[in-house]
């Protein structure tokens, strides 16, 4: 089955920065979505992001899967996009949907 | 349009006794999973139903954890009888199809075993 791997597993940020956040597989894919957990433990979809690029605000997201990998980018952060945030593609041709390591990020005020 | 809904929000059991969880997915979804969270952990696969078919139990420990889905609708998640080790979350997500849709979460079933 495919791994998935993200990067960095933490990161802190002071409000205002802006950050990227890595997906890696390691094999092609045709369904990859962002997730953001909330610190109620929530998960939120962000983007469903097989390949191109989405923007939602101050997110915004690509994929470039002749590279496989994503990238997720966070502008002028909130403390509210505090959480972790977790990639997740398919493991077979049935797309059950499996999760990476997860990203956990903390914006200071 | 509703989200997912799950039940119970919490509960407290002690090792060796069961539990049930129950899921009612987005109205109109077909596929519906069911994801173990333990602390610290991205969410973990353990059952996929495509209406009420499994797609994929390839994770779920048979031995104690069982999952059904009838008439396509609701699903219930038990475990019995339960470990220390299954203290975690218990994710219920639906989606249209099983192929290219978004997933949505419920906000899930936080368990402990003591």
């Amino acid at each position: 089955g495919i791994q998935v791997e993200q990067s960095p597993p933490d990161l802190i940020l002071q409000e205002g920065a802006n950050s990227t956040l890595r997906c890696n597989f390691s094999d092609s894919v045709n369904n990859l979505q962002w997730f953001h957990q909330n610190p109620w433990g929530q998960l939120i979809n962000l983007f469903y992001i097989p390949s191109g690029t989405k923007q939602n605000g101050r997110l915004s997201a690509t994929t470039v899967a002749t590279e496989r990998y994503s990238l997720l980018y966070i502008s002028s952060s909130q403390t509210t996009d505090s959480g972790v945030y977790f990639c997740a593609v398919p493991w077979d041709n049935n797309n059950d949907m499996r999760f990476g390591a997860g990203t956990r990020l903390t914006v200071k005020p | 349009e509703a989200g997912v809904a799950q039940s119970p929000r919490y509960k407290i059991i002690e090792k060796r006794q069961s539990v049930a969880f129950w899921c009612n997915p987005i109205s109109g979804h077909a596929t519906l999973y069911w994801y173990q969270q333990i602390l610290g952990q991205g969410p973990k696969l353990l059952i996929q139903f495509q209406n009420n078919g499994v797609v994929d139990d390839s994770q779920l420990p048979k031995d104690r954890f069982s999952a059904e889905r009838l008439k396509g609708v609701d699903s219930t998640l038990k475990i019995q009888p339960a470990k220390l080790e299954d203290s975690a979350v218990y994710l219920c997500a639906s989606s249209l199809w099983s192929s290219g849709n978004t997933i949505y979460f419920g906000e899930g079933s936080w368990l402990t075993v003591v």
